[in-house]
């Protein structure tokens, strides 16, 4: 079975600084991760998404994340906080390919300035 | 990008009634849409997976006479909560795959902002 915990429940950051949020995976074959955020009141919006090509991948908003299989994680990294990434993110691994995605609990990222 | 809107955004009913939340794809076609429960600074849970002309499939400890799902097109699914109670209360939320794209590893999923319910 599919599952991921995310190591953090909440990040506090000062903003212009690094951001690292953990996620280990378990997956019993190579698995589709993503990253996602949730801003309060709107919609899930798509990170990045891994699916077994290039190890380094890179999103939106100057997120990015690295899947290391030796280490069954896939953490997402931002070199430089912004206010505006204060929200809770989720990574994600799909089930069996095509079924549905299995979420994470959640990082809260707070920035401060 | 690939739009998905719920309707209502918010509802607050009376235990015992019956609450109907539609999730629409609105410029793309989906033969699956997911219905998913999030409870208040907790993550996402599945409940059932949507399919178009057929019946859904529900998780497990999901009661499928409680949460009646349609999907009646490949660009609506409704989510029924009947006799709904206080313990109903949460964040409903679908999303939705493209049909062009769909069967693939590591596809998108485009979410819908989500519907706040809360039973009195």
């Amino acid at each position: 079975a599919q599952s991921v915990t995310q190591l953090d429940s909440h990040v506090s950051v000062s903003e212009g600084t690094p951001v690292l949020l953990r996620c280990n995976y378990s997956s019993s074959y190579s698995p589709s991760l993503f990253w996602y955020v949730q801003h309060p009141n709107k919609g899930l919006q798509l990170l990045l998404k891994y699916t077994s090509a290039a190890t380094l991948v890179k999103g939106i908003n100057g997120f990015e994340a690295e899947f290391k299989k030796s280490e069954t994680s896939f953490h997402l990294t931002k070199p430089s906080a912004h206010m505006s990434d204060a929200a809770e993110y989720f990574c994600v691994v799909e089930g069996q390919a095509g079924t549905a995605l299995i979420f994470g609990k959640g990082t809260t990222l707070s920035v401060s300035s | 990008g690939a739009v998905v809107s719920q309707h209502p955004s918010r509802v607050i009913c009376k235990s015992g009634t019956s609450v109907k939340i539609e999730c629409r794809s609105l410029d793309f076609q989906a033969t699956t849409m997911f219905w998913y429960r999030q409870f208040p600074k907790q993550s996402l849970m599945l409940m059932a997976t949507s399919n178009e002309g057929s019946k859904a499939t529900y998780e497990q400890g999901v009661e499928k006479d409680k949460f009646l799902i349609n999907h009646a097109s490949l660009t609506l699914s409704t989510l029924t909560v009947t006799s709904a109670h206080p313990e109903d209360s949460s964040f409903y939320i679908c999303s939705a795959r493209d049909l062009r794209t769909s069967g693939g590893a590591g596809e998108t999923q485009y979410f819908g902002p989500g519907t706040r319910l809360l039973v009195l």
